[in-house]
């Protein structure tokens, strides 16, 4: 069984401008939620989806925003992109949103912006 | 609002030594306890949680860990490491009703030198 697949591994944008996550979780999963990790905020959650809908939203400006479609598939999208946004960002799935669900974690994209 | 915190950010030790990664964490109502190891541009891997029962729960790669309610701790223990244990090492939460978001301590970083 495939994991939980993140394109690309490696992103480098400049600031202002924008770019989207992609993340495939495992068959049959159908909860998915994005992380933020940097070296000063350590992991920080951004958003969870469920069945295409947003479960769960984490503190962080409007520039960040996601979807999921009817695969499950989902993808994260960061307008305006600051100095700020760099960071390693982490894709998981679960196969429902139940808290004692186990969270299965992809290698994550590292964004730069320049 | 829950947080978490992991008192020791970096913990060298030789091999086959004991080892215990502190954690602490504080939330007005119930939570679930995890730890997670981040390997070198890896994603995250699930070591062990608590949800109910038994204070004591055991992991994968012979750690453990110990569920202390009254000082709301859960420190993460192992009896003998390997230099394969190498790795940042993530304490986090999760409140019962909030799906897959998890709250996490900002790591530690253990370092098993020959």
């Amino acid at each position: 069984k495939a994991g939980v697949t993140q394109t690309p591994r490696y992103l480098i944008k400049t600031r202002g401008q924008q770019v989207t996550l992609s993340c495939s979780p495992i068959s049959g999963h159908r909860s998915v939620s994005w992380y933020q990790q940097t070296p000063g905020q350590g992991l920080q959650f951004l958003f969870e989806y469920f069945s295409e809908t947003q479960r769960n939203k984490g503190n962080f400006p409007g520039r960040f925003s996601g979807r999921q479609f009817s695969n499950s598939r989902s993808e994260m999208n960061v307008s305006t992109l600051e100095l700020g946004d760099s960071a390693l960002y982490l894709c998981a799935s679960s196969s429902s949103t139940g808290s004692n669900e186990k969270l299965f974690f992809g290698s994550g994209t590292q964004l730069s912006v320049l | 609002a829950q947080s978490v915190t992991q008192l020791d950010s970096q913990v060298p030790v030789f091999e086959e030594a004991p080892v215990e990664l502190r954690c602490n964490y504080s939330s007005s109502v119930s939570v679930y306890l995890f730890w997670y190891v981040q390997y070198p541009n890896q994603g995250l891997q699930l070591l062990l949680k608590y949800l109910s029962g038994s204070t004591l729960v055991k992991g994968i790669n012979g750690f453990e860990a110990e569920f202390n309610k009254s000082q709301t701790s859960f420190h993460l223990r192992k009896p003998s490491v390997h230099i394969s244990d190498t790795a940042e090492y993530f304490c986090a939460v999760r409140r019962e009703t909030s799906g897959s978001r998890l709250t996490f301590g900002e790591g530690t970083q253990l370092t098993v030198n020959p």
